[in-house]
C-alpha cells in the first residue's frame, strides 16, 4: 500500500486557471512534507512543510500542511504553460518517500 | 557548485549484461540516495547512505542490484544481470543531513534493457 498518495494523477487546465494538487501521507515516522517539480530531468525542490497551518509561498505557488488530516495541498494561481510538469510530494522520515506525482498540463 | 553528477546519461544494453551507474554527490553532502523512476511505480527509493555507510537497502528489488559508496565523493549502482524490467530512469540525490533536508537530484541515467 502506498504511503504517500497524490491526487489527481493528471490534470489539464487552460492558462490563467488556478489548480490545487493534493497529497496525503502516513503519520508513522513523519518529520516533514516536501514538494518537488519535475520537468524533463531531475526533480527540483519547491517547499518543505513541517508545521501545520503555516502557508509557504513562492510567487504564484503556495502550499500548506494539515497535520490533523495528514495532508497537504499545493496551489498554483494564474497558471502558465511553463507550469506544465509533474509535481511530486514526499514524506520525510528516515528517508524521502515520494508519491507517484500529479502530471499538470497547462494549455495556451 | 556543479550539483549531483550522474553518468552515463543514457545506457542501452542487452538482457544479461552488467550495468554500472555512477554518481558524484555535492561536495560536503553526507547523505546519498538512489531512486528509480517508472511510469507505473513513480519514484522508488532503492538505497541510501549516510557518511558512506548503507543505512537502508530495503528498496533494492533483488540480489541482482548492489550499491557501493567507497568514499564521500563517489557511489555506484550495479545491476548484474540486467533484465528488461529494470528499464527506468535511475536518479542519484544527495543532501547535507540524514533526514529532513531537501534532496538535490542529479539528472538521472535512462536505462534501457532490451
Amino acid at each position: 500500500e502506498d504511503k504517500v498518495v497524490q491526487s489527481p494523477l493528471s490534470l489539464v487546465v487552460h492558462e490563467g486557471d488556478t489548480v490545487t494538487l493534493n497529497c496525503s501521507y502516513e503519520v508513522t515516522n513523519f518529520r516533514s512534507l516536501l514538494w518537488y517539480k519535475q520537468e524533463k530531468k531531475a526533480p527540483t525542490f519547491l517547499f518543505m512543510l513541517t508545521s501545520s497551518g503555516i502557508e509557504k509561498k513562492s510567487g504564484r505557488l503556495s502550499s500548506i500542511l494539515d497535520k490533523k488530516e495528514l495532508s497537504s495541498i499545493l496551489n498554483i494561481t494564474a497558471t502558465q504553460t511553463g507550469d506544465s510538469a509533474i509535481y511530486l510530494c514526499a514524506q520525510a522520515g528516515t528517508a524521502l518517500i515520494f508519491g507517484k506525482g500529479t502530471t499538470l498540463s497547462v494549455s495556451s | 557548485d556543479a550539483g549531483v553528477i550522474q553518468s552515463p546519461r543514457h545506457e542501452v544494453t542487452e538482457m544479461g549484461q552488467e550495468v554500472t551507474l555512477r554518481c558524484k554527490p555535492i561536495s560536503g553532502h553526507n547523505s546519498l540516495f538512489w531512486y528509480r523512476q517508472t511510469m507505473m511505480r513513480g519514484l522508488e527509493l532503492l538505497i541510501y547512505f549516510n557518511n558512506n555507510v548503507p543505512i537502508d537497502d530495503s528498496g533494492m528489488p533483488e540480489d541482482r542490484f548492489s550499491a557501493k559508496m567507497p568514499n564521500a565523493s563517489f557511489s555506484t549502482l550495479k545491476i548484474q544481470p540486467s533484465e528488461p524490467r529494470d528499464s527506468a530512469v535511475y536518479f542519484c540525490a544527495s543532501s547535507p543531513g540524514q533526514t529532513n533536508s531537501p534532496l538535490h537530484f542529479g539528472n538521472g541515467t535512462r536505462l534501457t534493457v532490451t
